[in-house]
């Protein structure tokens, strides 16, 4: 149990354009979803944490202009990258917390790259 | 946010017993310590969690001594497929953010 499935797994777009990524909680309910975004042979940052039908609340330096989240349901959140360019590019994973569980359970991950 | 410190590489050849220390100073009363595993280009994987003493599963146990400033996860006959990057983390509910550090980069020599 606690699967967390994100699509795409890899995305390229050209810069200026839009881009969305699903992230979904297969088998468990899931009130806070995380964003975090991955730049080569770093650490994870987090980008912000989304609540089921709220406003994601933004860590700070990330523009929440730039990435939108949504959280319409209790099994899935969405990142949408606007207006996307070369620094953009990033291995973007997202989390879930299950009720009850003091841990996060991850995402495989969504590779994007902007041309 | 508690903050972790672990070191950033540690080498091991086939077969041995790989301990990685992680420091968290402040960590809070309800914290618990969770560590995870990350190959390149995937999500991190959970490996185990515990709150005090000693926890054990399957692949790993976890070291914590009583005033619980620090933890060590404990690797058994480690093999080449135990590359990667292992996270520890500090936090409480699944639903509190958390900070990840640097992460230790094991390298499995054959």
């Amino acid at each position: 149990g606690a699967v967390v499935s994100q699509h795409p797994s890899w995305v390229i777009c050209k810069s200026g354009t839009s881009v969305k990524i699903e992230c979904r909680s297969l088998d468990f309910q899931a009130t806070t979803m995380f964003w975090y975004r991955q730049f080569p042979k770093q650490s994870l940052m987090l980008m912000a944490t989304s609540n089921e039908g709220s406003k994601a609340t933004y860590e700070q330096g990330v523009e929440k202009d730039k990435f939108l989240i949504n959280h319409a349901s209790l099994t899935l959140s969405t990142l949408t990258v606007t207006s996307a360019h070369p620094e953009d590019s990033s291995f973007y994973i997202c989390s879930a917390a299950r009720q009850g569980a003091y841990e996060q359970y991850f995402g495989p991950g969504t590779r994007l790259t902007v041309t | 946010l508690a903050k972790t410190t672990q070191p950033i590489s540690m080498d091991s050849y086939e077969g041995q017993e790989v301990n990685i220390t992680c420091s968290h100073n402040n960590i809070a009363t309800n914290d618990y310590i969770t560590w995870y595993q990350q190959f390149p280009s995937q999500g991190p994987r959970f490996i185990i969690q515990g709150y005090k003493t000693k926890v054990t599963n399957e692949v790993a146990s976890l070291f914590i001594p009583a005033d619980r400033k620090s933890s060590t996860l404990s690797l058994p006959r480690v093999s080449l497929s135990d590359t990667a990057v292992y996270y520890c983390l500090v936090g409480g509910r699944g639903y509190q953010k958390v900070t990840f550090g640097t992460g230790t980069k094991l390298q499995v020599i054959p």
